[in-house]
């Protein structure tokens, strides 16, 4: 059973467009969900995270929206850049200092 | 200072040779996390250690797969009597004692070619 189901698999957005990934998860249990940015050959690192008590959040062009009740949450990148072109993850996890599920990853190419 | 790194970053075995994958978690972090990414997918978690306690292995996919971290901070994954099925990357994590949320940050990975 996957816990964390991640969609598009892959997203081609022009420059200067919004680019939207989704999740969902099954587990009511889980506290914490991050997105992490990936490029070849390189380890994924923390963009943005949110816990369910807020419905939003916002760092510069990322924004995470929240639907505690629907059990899905996404990522909104504004005003996208060919330097976005990367794979993306969506992650959740339980309390504490507690091992990150994933989803499978959205591929996005920023096209000029 | 400097982030988490992994030794070697490439590794090429034949089927049946053992390896070893070491991880610098960053100095003073607590919990050391280690996850294998096959091609073209998400992270999946392998075991994960708080200083010098495992706790938690459900994740290695065999008995050839150990882990250890014997004094809190320097970690080793070996994988014994290496197969086809086990060419992947191999990534590592830490984080910090009072993390905000659960923030971890990942090493650039090891990747391992079993040929």
């Amino acid at each position: 059973q996957q816990q964390v189901k991640q969609s598009p698999q892959s997203l081609i957005v022009q420059k200067g467009g919004i680019s939207i990934i989704n999740c969902a998860y099954e587990n009511t249990a889980f506290d914490y969900f991050p997105w992490y940015q990936q490029f070849p050959g390189k380890g994924p690192a923390l963009l943005i995270a949110i816990r369910p008590d807020v419905s939003e959040k916002k760092e510069g062009r990322f924004t995470i929206s929240f639907n505690k009740s629907a059990k899905q949450f996404s990522l909104h990148i504004m005003d996208s850049q060919p330097g976005d072109s990367a794979t993306y993850f969506c992650a959740a996890s339980y309390p504490g200092n507690t091992p990150l599920v994933f989803g499978k990853g959205t591929r996005l190419s920023v096209i000029a | 200072g400097a982030g988490v790194s992994q030794s070697p970053r490439y590794k090429v075995a034949k089927r049946g040779q053992d390896v070893a994958l070491r991880c610098d978690p960053i100095s003073g972090h607590v919990s050391l996390f280690w996850y294998q990414q096959a091609l073209g997918q998400g992270p999946e978690f392998l075991t994960y250690f708080q200083n010098e306690a495992q706790l938690d292995k459900s994740g290695l996919p065999s008995d050839r797969f150990f882990a250890e971290r014997p004094e809190g901070s320097v970690s080793t994954l070996k994988i014994q009597r290496t197969q086809q099925e086990d060419s992947a990357v191999y990534l590592c994590a830490s984080s910090s004692p009072r993390p905000v949320g659960n923030e971890q940050f990942f090493g650039p990975g090891t990747r391992l070619t079993v040929l």
